[in-house]
This record gives C-alpha cells, structure tokens and sequence, in this order.
C-alpha cells in the first residue's frame, strides 16, 4: 500500500524564481494537508483541501503561494518569486475525513526547497 | 489561540533507561481536543505514533505511554525502557474532531546511545 508521495524530495531555486511542490495522497484519503517545516517555527499548517475542494488556506502566505487539487490524485504547491525566507521542508499529508480515523494524518517525506 | 509546548531537544538518554517528553496544550478555540504524538525515525516521513480522544485515557504503542490529563492540560510522552531504535523527532499534537487543523510542537529530538 503505496503511502503519500512527494515530488521533488529536494530543489534549489534562486531567489525570485518559482517552485512547483506536488503530492499524490493515499488513493481513498479525501483529505490532503500542506505543512511548512523549518527549526525555528516547527510545522506550520498552511493550507487544508477535503474532495478537492479549498477548506482552509488560513496559513498560507497570501501573495506568492498557491495551492490547486485538480483531481483526486494529486495537489499542487506553487510558490512564486521565491525568497530565501521560503526555504523549508514541505510536508503533504492525506487522512480519511470522518470515521473512526478522524485526525490520523498519513504523512509524506516531503519536499525540501531551498532558496538561494 | 491554540498551541502546543514540548519539552526541547535534543534529549540524549542510554538504551534501557526511562524516558519522559513533556507536553501541554492550550485549546481555547477546541473544547475536547484530540491528541497525539507523531514520530519521524530517520529517513521516514512522519507517523502517528498514538492517540488519545477522551479526557482521562491513556493510549499506548511500541512501548510508549501518553495519558490524556485535562486538568494539567498535559499529554507526557513516556517509555520505561528505551532502545536505540527509538531515535527520532518526536511531535506532540492536537487537534478537533474534524481534526483538519492539527497543531504541532515544534518536535523533541531523541538520541538514544547504545
């Protein structure tokens, strides 16, 4: 049973450039989470799609961050004219919504940008 | 709002001695929060490791302890003898029922020496 997979495990970007983060959820799971991970502020929520759909994009950076799920396969993180602040390690997750899994996040191993 | 305060790493403890990860919780915004610790072992994504969603319970695995205090707001992470394969980055968490926003602490590195 294939567990959520990231794309890339790893990029570098310059700075102003734009990075493209992908994600491809436990098939079944209709709940796909993004997470930013970096020392100083741990894991950050950022944005939360429940059968595709845009529940919360509460924490995610407004002017140059983007999320998409174009089908039930595979979500997007875009972040446009990166800056070096941007780099981290982003983490996408999928649960089952509702059931008695409620709340077990299924994580990848995310994708480590770095922005020079 | 709604946070979480972990004991800070990196712990370094001995292969058969006891440990304790401290953890306690601000729910302002959740009246029952759920709560968990998650793992990530080196070279692995991160995992649920166990948890608890009554006041009062204590959920167990792979030889870790963590019951759910809601007077203390606490939810310590415990085990009576670790082993070098516990070494990872431990994360305590929580979360509503829905449980689409789940909050992190900032993570608990454990070394554990041979």
């Amino acid at each position: 049973n294939a567990g959520v997979i990231q794309t890339p495990r790893h990029k570098v970007t310059g700075k102003g450039q734009e990075a493209t983060l992908w994600c491809e959820p436990i098939s079944g799971h209709s709940a796909v989470f993004w997470y930013r991970q970096t020392i100083v502020q741990g894991l950050e929520f950022l944005t939360y799609f429940r059968n595709q759909a845009p529940i919360d994009d509460s924490g995610m950076p407004k002017e140059r961050f983007s999320a998409q799920m174009p089908n039930q396969s595979h979500s997007t993180l875009k972040i446009q004219s990166t800056q070096p602040q941007d780099s981290a390690v982003y983490l996408c997750a999928s649960s089952l919504a509702g059931g008695p899994d409620t709340g077990q996040l299924y994580f990848g191993e995310g994708s480590k940008l770095t922005v020079l | 709002g709604d946070s979480v305060t972990q004991t800070e790493g990196p712990v370094t403890v001995s292969e058969s001695e006891s440990l304790i990860i401290n953890c306690t919780y601000s729910a302002t915004s959740i009246a029952y929060p759920n709560l968990f610790w998650y793992v990530r072992y080196p070279g692995e994504g991160l995992q649920l490791l166990l948890k608890v969603i009554t006041a009062g319970q204590k959920g167990s695995s792979r030889g870790f302890e963590a019951t759910y205090n809601k007077e203390t707001t606490s939810f310590h992470l415990q085990k009576a003898s670790v082993q070098e394969s516990d070494s990872a980055v431990y994360y305590c968490a929580l979360g509503d029922t829905n449980a689409y926003k789940v909050i992190f602490g900032k993570g608990t590195h454990l070394h554990v020496l041979p």
